[in-house]
């Protein structure tokens, strides 16, 4: 049983403000992931995390940011959210980068 | 770039048949691969790992890998509507430090 959790579930946020997700595991895993994902649509990695401190930008650009300061937690922050960030953000952990990864619940982000 | 190719499907089976899904990536140094399993709007759920050449069952599930053919499948005996769903196949890359790379998926139907 994965142990990750995201918050919020849903939500929906006017333009222009400032939000952050939630990301934490209690499986004591190094590698954290910040996925987006459209309805019907692929995967895309937009940051992850070799453990604290440390943070890198994946395969697709994103507008968002992240933090690591401690390692059960991997907060991604949208500074002025726009229409365009509305998707479905999935958290993700592994043991290793090349193990498997465990999925949170997914937030999903409706910007009007 | 490092691939994984997946066919969209649908790939549509009757109940209490086999389904076969397919994947194909190209790092041949890939050592380690994954299927999850993602129903409509919920996040993906890890369902096989397997590490080696040959066929590994759990259940219903079978995975099978040929890394001379690049080469990683999964089969589902004995399909329920409940297996409905969009299956992703996952490869971890030979490069060190680099996050796992998911195929676009391959949407099971399974009518009864």
């Amino acid at each position: 049983e994965a142990d990750i959790y995201q918050t919020p579930r849903y939500l929906v946020i006017g333009t222009g403000k400032k939000i952050t997700l939630e990301c934490s595991q209690t499986m004591g895993h190094d590698k954290m992931y910040w996925y987006q994902q459209d309805p019907g649509m692929e995967l895309h990695l937009i940051h992850y995390s070799y453990g604290v401190n440390s943070t890198e930008k994946g395969d697709l650009s994103s507008e968002s940011t992240v933090s690591r300061i401690r390692t059960e937690h991997f907060p991604l922050t949208l500074e002025s959210a726009r229409p365009s960030h509305t998707s479905q953000y999935l958290c993700a952990s592994s043991f290793h980068m090349n193990t498997e990864a465990f999925f949170g619940q997914g937030t999903r982000l409706t910007v009007v | 770039q490092k691939e994984v190719e997946q066919n969209s499907g649908p790939l549509s089976v009757p109940e209490g048949a086999i389904a076969s899904l397919n994947c194909t990536y190209s790092d041949r140094g890939s050592q380690s691969f994954f299927w999850y399993r993602q129903y409509s709007g919920k996040s993906p759920e890890l369902i096989m790992s397997i590490y080696s050449n040959g066929d590994k069952e759990d259940g219903r599930f079978t995975a099978q890998l040929n890394k001379a053919s690049q080469y990683v499948s999964l089969l589902i005996r004995d399909s329920q509507p409940s297996d409905s769903a969009t299956y992703l196949c996952a490869v971890s890359p030979n490069q060190a430090g680099t996050a796992l790379i998911f195929g676009k998926g391959t949407t099971l139907s399974v009518s009864s």
